[in-house]
């Protein structure tokens, strides 16, 4: 059972667009959303992350936005470039010792000149 | 001064073999984990250890055993290799008591021919 669902499989803008990567969740229990960016040969890296008492964050180039009643929350890359190409992944987790993140099933960027 | 690093990061071997995979991190978090990444970038929780004490056991197989020495290791050892278990392992730290954010290693490729 897929907890977090992740759309688009993969992604292809022009520098400069602005892509958009969106999730949904199922378990209401969850209370943090992160994004995890990962480059061929790496480890996902944390990039943004929300909780759900807020409906937007922003970071730099990057913003979530979270919708809590509709349980899905997106990525927002402004101004996007060649170095935004990577495998992006949405989470979700809950609190506790024994929380653990659930993640997406990952969005293929690709940013092209 | 890597902060999560593991070893080795390819591993090619033989069906039926056992083999091993370590992890260490010097970040002095509490909470160490290991995720599988499959060929269609899927990630997918393993095992999570809190100050050596296993608290998360997802549904693998019980070929795979983690071994916690102390709370900056966390190995995995895998006995009679199957093909399926072809894939990225990655391990990862957080501290607890923090958001869930995790560090993540480099990875260990490992095919099983």
């Amino acid at each position: 059972q897929q907890q977090v669902k992740q759309s688009p499989q993969s992604l292809i803008v022009q520098k400069g667009g602005i892509p958009i990567i969106n999730c949904a969740y199922e378990n209401t229990a969850f209370d943090y959303f992160p994004w995890y960016q990962q480059f061929p040969g790496k480890g996902p890296a944390l990039l943004i992350a929300i909780r759900p008492d807020v409906s937007e964050k922003k970071e730099g180039r990057f913003t979530i936005s979270f919708n809590k009643s509709a349980k899905q929350f997106s990525l927002h890359i402004m101004d996007s470039q060649p170095g935004d190409s990577a495998t992006y992944f949405c989470a979700a987790s809950n609190a506790g010792t024994a929380s653990k993140l659930t993640f997406g099933t990952g969005t293929r960027l690709q940013v092209t000149l | 001064d890597t902060a999560v690093s593991q070893t080795p990061k390819y591993l090619v071997t033989q069906m039926g073999n056992d083999k091993s995979i370590k992890c260490e991190q010097n970040l002095g978090h509490d909470t160490m984990y290991w995720y599988k990444q499959d060929s269609k970038k899927f990630l997918k929780i393993m095992f999570s250890y809190n100050n050596k004490e296993l608290i998360i056991n997802e549904t693998v197989p019980n070929r795979f055993s983690p071994k916690s020495p102390d709370k900056a290791h966390l190995n995995l050892h895998i006995n009679s290799l199957e093909l399926g278990d072809s894939a990225v392992y990655f391990c990862a730290s957080r501290s607890l008591g923090g958001a869930n954010v995790l560090t993540f290693g480099a990875g260990s490729r490992l095919t099983v021919l």
